[in-house]
């Protein structure tokens, strides 16, 4: 069974810094692009980043580009996001999402429980 | 940027009725699209891909159609656990995966 478990959200200031974790289990970790999206309250979800298996090719959406910061590491099934530089518009539940294909850019047939990441003075 | 679109934003139904909810993308897509359902507090769960393939261990009352700019959504006999919100995905290889804006089933 597919298991996903996104860790590290929490109440920050803007301007600051977070980074998110994503333990996976029940397939082969390396071998699938996996992807970060969020939804903020009452909006429908936003594809924020994703890598490729080996790590080698990044996306990141306009808003966050230059900001996070994805990574992943193989040997341990575990998906990062570092969040710098947070806003305000950032607020939202972050959902690790892994994909079908090995396309950067493809639908979603996994997902997480989600962590909630709150931008807020 | 590929814009989505969704309608009705919110659709009032009762349980055996037949319901149908529209995506529309901003240029053509060809088949790249997904549907999936969210139940309030949950994650979204895969429904429908490449446009019209039923996900595995979803309901046969759940089916989608359509290509290139229009698509569409069809439960065909609503049940207790389909009053939910449903959004589109387009996968377009040239363009950035976006969302709809949902359309949210609820009771009528």
């Amino acid at each position: 069974e597919v298991q996903l478990l996104e860790t590290g959200g929490g109440l920050v200031q803007p301007g600051g810094s977070l980074r998110l974790s994503c333990a996976a289990s029940g397939f082969t970790f390396s071998t699938n692009v996996m992807s970060w999206v969020r939804q903020a309250p009452g909006k429908g979800p936003e594809w924020v980043s994703g890598i490729s298996g080996r790590g080698d090719s990044t996306y990141f959406a306009d808003s966050v580009k230059g900001r996070f910061t994805i990574s992943r590491d193989n040997s341990k099934n575990i998906l990062y996001l570092q969040m710098n530089s947070l806003r305000r518009e950032d607020t939202a539940i972050y959902y690790c999402a892994k994909a079908r294909g090995s396309h950067l850019r493809d639908f979603f047939d996994h997902w997480g429980q989600g962590a909630l990441v709150t931008v807020s003075s | 940027d590929i814009q989505m679109t969704q309608s009705p934003s919110t659709l009032s139904a009762s349980i055996g009725d037949r319901v149908t909810i529209t995506c529309r993308a901003s240029q053509s897509i060809n088949s790249y699209l997904a549907w999936y359902q969210q139940r309030p507090g949950k994650a979204p769960k895969l429904l429908i891909y490449k446009a019209s393939n039923l996900e595995s261990g979803v309901p046969s009352r759940f089916s989608g159609s359509g290509s290139g700019t229009e698509f569409t959504l069809t439960v065909s006999s609503l049940q207790p656990d389909d009053f939910a919100t449903y959004y589109c995905q387009q996968y377009d290889s040239y363009s950035p995966g976006t969302f709809g804006p949902g359309t949210k089933v609820d009771v009528k």
